[in-house]
């Protein structure tokens, strides 16, 4: 598709549903990432993958949190056992090229979840 | 541990004049600078990028400049104009180790008509 595309949008969910985001990105873009943004604050890098290779995880908060891209394209990040403090927006991205810094990356709109 | 700030959480400014977004930085493997632009409901997207072997890169009303010794990098926008009331991100990576950005807290920036 022309942009990074991300389902679904808005999602209200209870108190230890697991839930699935998904990140269908740019045509072609080898890199993918996962970010959390809270409300007032900056994204906050969580994971990303180089092709189907997940390449740093380090940000995910904990072991509720996973990811996965298994062919290389379409990523979806799971939240098992959710909690009310996982409420924020999950922005996905893409960039082209997969080695190294100085590259550009391009966002989502972005999945809202709320967890009540 | 905030190693992106931006201290201005707002920005007001008159069209035509100019703006001036400001960002401070603590990890001295960042290398790499950008901007980003959010509107509401939308994605942040990109705006203008610098490596830390330059000192200013310019983009039409944009020049973004980096000060390495005192960590600091600023966004310049002139003239402002309403369209660019938006949040402005600042965020950086090191160049060696992929795309990871880490942002700061964006500034809300308002141009009156």
């Amino acid at each position: 598709g022309a942009g990074v595309s991300q389902s679904p949008r808005y999602k209200v969910t209870k108190r230890g549903q697991d839930v699935a985001l998904r990140c269908d990105p740019i045509s072609g873009h080898v890199s993918l990432y996962w970010y959390r943004q809270a409300l007032g604050q900056g994204p906050e890098f969580l994971t990303y993958f180089n092709y189907e290779a997940q390449q740093d995880k380090s940000g995910l908060p904990n072991d509720r949190f996973s990811a996965e891209r298994p062919e290389g394209s379409i990523s979806t990040l799971t939240i098992q056992r959710t909690e009310q403090r996982d409420s924020a927006m999950y922005r996905c991205a893409s960039s082209p090229t997969g080695t190294g810094g100085g590259n550009t990356i391009y966002f989502g709109e972005g999945s809202w979840l709320t967890v009540v | 541990d905030q190693q992106v700030k931006q201290n201005s959480p707002s920005l007001s400014v008159q069209e035509g004049r100019i703006s001036i977004l400001n960002c401070d930085y603590t990890n001295s493997m960042f290398d790499y600078f950008l901007w980003y632009k959010k509107y509401p409901a939308e994605g942040p997207t990109f705006l203008i990028s610098i490596s830390s072997i330059k000192d200013k890169n310019e983009d039409g009303r944009f020049t973004v400049f980096l000060n390495k010794s005192a960590k600091h990098l600023s966004l310049h926008i002139v003239p402002s104009q309403p369209g660019d009331s938006a949040v402005y991100f600042c965020a950086a990576s090191p160049l060696l180790g992929g795309s990871r950005l880490t942002f700061g807290e964006g500034t809300q920036l308002t141009v009156n008509p």
